[in-house]
């Protein structure tokens, strides 16, 4: 089974924090994704990453950063965390470009305050 | 994707009966298509996947069933039970063609005891 870990499952920043999100995948998948989901308004792409160094800016990159060093983590940054982060983060992979099917994380619930 | 969540469109089942949620596609191009479930608190768990060649595709309990002439798609859950109870979204894509996931705004599925 694919497993797709994400470092936490709910947190609390303040405004202007940096926050770092990680994901970690354990099925040598190629590809990595951030979005996040909001009520109203789905699943929204903020970041991607088709290999190790690379990235991509998704639908709304603004105030979000990622790093993919190693093939399996890829991490979202907020540099300078402001209220309207606050939002379920959710991190996913897939095998490779081609092969489409996204497997997710278990989401990581962020509060900034 | 569709502006849902809090007025995600909600389908409520008795128990053992048979459930379907369906999902209107947006690009006729699009060739591939998966069907998610999430639970309250997790990230969005693949369920089955069917390619465009394909009117229907069977899993355990399950069944995609597409119509291409009026871009549908829909699921059925056959005897559905407390676990279903989740919010359900389809994703389209062109296969091969390394684009991304377009997620739908989802239905939310209550199982009635």
């Amino acid at each position: 089974d694919v497993k797709v870990t994400q470092s936490s499952r709910y947190l609390v920043k303040r405004t202007g924090e940096k926050v770092f999100l990680e994901c970690v995948q354990d099925m040598d998948h190629e590809n990595m994704f951030w979005y996040r989901q909001d009520p109203g308004l789905g699943l929204r792409l903020i970041y991607f990453s088709y290999d190790v160094k690379m990235k991509e800016k998704g639908d709304i990159p603004e105030g979000y950063s990622v790093s993919r060093e190693k093939k399996e983590r890829f991490s979202l940054i907020l540099e300078s965390a402001s209220t309207n982060q606050t939002s379920m983060y959710l991190c996913a992979s897939s095998l490779f470009r081609g092969r489409e099917t996204q497997y997710f994380g278990p989401g990581t619930r962020l509060l900034v305050l | 994707g569709e502006s849902v969540g809090l007025h995600l469109p909600t389908l409520s089942v008795q128990e053992g009966d048979n459930s379907i949620i369906n999902c209107a596609y947006s690009n006729s191009a699009s060739d591939y298509f998966i069907w998610y479930k999430q639970e309250s608190g997790k990230g969005p768990q693949f369920i089955i996947d069917i390619r465009s060649n394909m009117d229907k595709r069977q899993g355990q309990r399950v069944t995609v069933l597409l119509n291409k002439t009026v871009k549908h798609l829909s699921l059925q859950i056959a005897a559905t039970q407390p676990g279903d109870s989740a919010v359900y979204f389809c994703a389209e894509t062109l296969h091969n063609a390394g684009n991304m996931l377009t997620f739908g705004g989802g239905t939310r599925l209550m199982v009635k005891p």
